[in-house]
């Protein structure tokens, strides 16, 4: 079975800190991984993915993630945080089918 | 540019009405989702469709229903809402490709039931 645990359901840093989301995640299938965020009264978007290759996965707005098979973790980070960065973000693992299993969340706030 | 469109923003009903929530995706895709999003509860799938009239059971389908007539088209029926259904839902779609393909997000429709 499949499931996505997502410490931390509010987070808060200053603007130009570092940003750190994490997700730990449980798969009896070989992982996809996927980071969304969903800006205030809009749906998710994909900040990016890991399916197979390089562990290291880049995304959009400066976000990456890496994959640690052997802490069975996915964290989002972004090395300077920025105003805009305000939204939640979704951690999400692949069922053996093309369903996903998201976490619950995470509010980032950045403050000035 | 990539789009799923939700019929509603926001909806308001009452208690023991029918509702209907209408989706339409215009990439070709074959899967089709919908989910509700409560604060703290992350999202939570209620039913999936595969292809034309195919469905599935998502983790929490009771009290719903669903209808995929057409590829481009997923409907989510409440067939007599309740006060409990008050909640975000959420439209979703992606091509088959065995969990690799990214899930395409409508904005989502948020439903009071009073």
């Amino acid at each position: 079975a499949q499931s996505v645990t997502q410490l931390g359901s509010h987070v808060s840093v200053s603007e130009g800190a570092l940003v750190l989301l994490r997700c730990n995640y449980s798969s009896s299938v070989p992982p996809y991984l996927f980071w969304y965020v969903q800006y205030p009264n809009q749906g998710l978007q994909l900040l990016l993915k890991y399916t197979t290759g390089a562990t290291l996965v880049k995304g959009i707005n400066g976000f990456e993630a890496e994959f640690k098979k052997s802490e069975t973790s996915f964290h989002l980070t972004k090395p300077s945080a920025h105003m805009s960065d305000a939204a939640e973000y979704f951690c999400a693992v692949r069922t053996y089918t093309d369903k996903l299993i998201f976490g619950t969340g995470t509010r980032l706030q950045v403050f000035p | 540019d990539v789009k799923v469109t939700q019929s509603s923003r926001y909806l308001v009903k009452r208690t023991g009405e029918k509702v209907f929530l209408e989706c339409v995706q215009d990439m070709d895709h074959e899967n089709m989702f919908w989910y509700r999003q409560d604060p703290g509860l992350g999202l939570r799938l209620i039913y999936f469709s595969y292809d034309v009239k195919m469905k599935e059971k998502g983790d929490i389908p009771e009290g719903y229903s669903v209808s995929r007539e057409k590829k481009e088209r997923f409907s989510l029926i409440l067939e007599s809402a309740s006060t409990n259904q008050t909640s975000m839902y959420l439209c979703a779609s992606n091509s088959r490709g065995g969990g690799y393909n990214e899930q395409f997000f409508g904005p989502g429709t948020r439903l009071t039931v009073l």
